[in-house]
């Protein structure tokens, strides 16, 4: 069975500062690999989608590793801004078929202090 | 930009009762997702979708559950004998294609509150 695991749970840092979030996963047959943000209280925006024929995916400010061997993935934000203060979750597809139901980590709280 | 819309944002309901959420996927897009969050946990897959039949459930999604599309554009969640434990965030998402490539989209969520 799929597990995900979001490193760490909680990070405060001042504004501007680079940052780095950890996702590992168990079963490394996965075809891609989602990030989204998550709001209080909302729902769920896609951030980036790296492909398992990927090692990168970049967007603005953001950019994601992927490593499928060592079942890890990492979001690396840059010059970070208080709007970017939200939970960021990892999920990857639970099963090799079908229409793939993501299997979602707990997030990582960030805070992004003024 | 086309977006996922879910209808209520929020429902109360009495123990016991029926309850059917709704939501709208993006309009060319071909699975649809539903998704559960229990406050403070992880978000929880419940149930896929693609030509008019179940593609995969997980364990959650018993005979409580069923989904349907009704017309061309609806998609619903039925919880049926509604318990205290179903209050949760019910997330509904889409996406073009199977196979695990496509990003999924989602919808801002109904909060149901059981009673």
């Amino acid at each position: 069975k799929q597990e995900v695991t979001q490193i760490p749970a909680a990070l405060s840092v001042p504004e501007g500062e680079n940052l780095v979030l950890n996702c590992s996963f168990t079963d490394s047959a996965i075809y891609n690999l989602q990030w989204f943000r998550q709001d209080p209280g909302k729902g769920l925006t896609s951030l980036l989608l790296i492909q398992s024929s990927q090692r990168e995916q970049t967007s603005g400010r953001l950019n994601a590793s992927l490593d499928k061997s060592s079942g890890r993935s990492t979001l690396y934000i840059a010059a970070s801004q208080p709007g970017d203060s939200a939970t960021y979750l990892c999920a990857v597809p639970t099963s090799g078929g079908g229409a793939d139901g993501l299997t979602f980590g707990k997030g990582t709280h960030l805070i992004i202090q003024p | 930009e086309p977006e996922v819309t879910q209808t209520p944002s929020h429902q109360v309901t009495q123990m016991g009762q029926e309850v059917i959420l709704r939501c709208v996927p993006i309009s060319n897009h071909l699975y649809f997702y539903w998704y559960r969050q229990i406050l403070g946990q992880k978000v929880e897959f419940l149930v896929s979708f693609y030509n008019n039949e179940i593609s995969e459930k997980s364990e959650i999604f018993d005979d409580q559950f069923s989904v349907e599309r009704p017309d061309g554009s609806n998609f619903t969640l039925k919880i049926r004998s509604t318990k205290l434990e179903d209050s949760a965030m019910y997330f509904c998402a889409s996406n073009f294609l199977a196979g695990g490539t496509a990003e999924q989209f989602f919808g801002p969520g109904t909060r149901l509150t059981v009673l």
